[in-house]
């Protein structure tokens, strides 16, 4: 099936730092997420990305957290500066429309926070 | 919003038998995927099923909108079966998955 690339697959960082994740969707798909899940627990919606906008977040979408996609390329969630509680795995999906459609997830990046 | 209840919580079977996994959700969803996540963390989609019954492979997902709930059978299981499912809805109104604890499933040879 259709594959989403995520890179770096791991990243360990000292609090305070910045860190970005990167996506590479589906090449056709015009609507992008981030998803989160702590160690343990439930994965979680954080947003949603579609024509240059946050479509919508949720509450863990902090004010430290951003996205974009410049030019088509990655689509990346930039957190600055980190916490401890950032550290999760952080997925990736994208898909062709938004409500109906079936999203694609990538193999996400554990981010270990220090 | 949508709440996502999946039972049982944990399964543990023997080689060849089958599993029968529920997700039960509260509000009207547009979609619904299964998801398999394997004990090392990594995450693939199952199926996409909002309505009716989907089959691949040893699976078969069938979905009754109107009573909002959702199962996904596995037959014949393997010790390679052996992880988490999770269900996922739709939040109504909304592209976002809303996902359940999962059921974690326990194959043994």
């Amino acid at each position: 099936g259709p594959k989403v690339l995520q890179i770096p697959s791991h990243q360990i960082i000292d609090m305070g730092q910045m860190v970005t994740l990167n996506c590479d969707p589906v090449s056709n798909h015009l609507y992008f997420y981030w998803y989160k899940q702590i160690l343990g627990q439930q994965m979680e919606f954080l947003v949603n990305f579609y024509n240059g906008k946050v479509m919508e977040k949720s509450k863990l979408f902090k004010d430290q957290f951003s996205v974009e996609r410049p030019d088509g390329s990655y689509f990346t969630l930039k957190i600055q500066p980190t916490a401890l509680e950032d550290s999760a795995v952080y997925f990736c999906a994208s898909s062709l429309g938004d409500r109906g459609d079936t999203q694609y997830f990538g193999p996400g990046t554990r981010l270990l926070v220090l | 919003g949508q709440q996502v209840q999946q039972s049982p919580s944990s399964l543990v079977l023997q080689e060849g038998e089958n599993a029968e996994l529920q997700c039960n959700f509260s509000s009207t969803a547009t979609q619904l995927q299964w998801f398999y996540q394997s004990p090392g963390g990594s995450l693939v989609s199952l199926l996409s099923n909002p309505s009716g019954t989907k089959h691949t492979g040893r699976l078969t997902s069938t979905t009754v909108t109107k009573e909002r709930r959702s199962s996904l059978h596995i037959s014949s299981s393997q010790t390679t079966d052996s992880g988490t499912y999770l269900c996922a809805p739709h939040q109504g109104g909304s592209a976002k998955l809303i996902f359940g604890e999962g059921t974690k499933l326990t194959v043994s040879s």
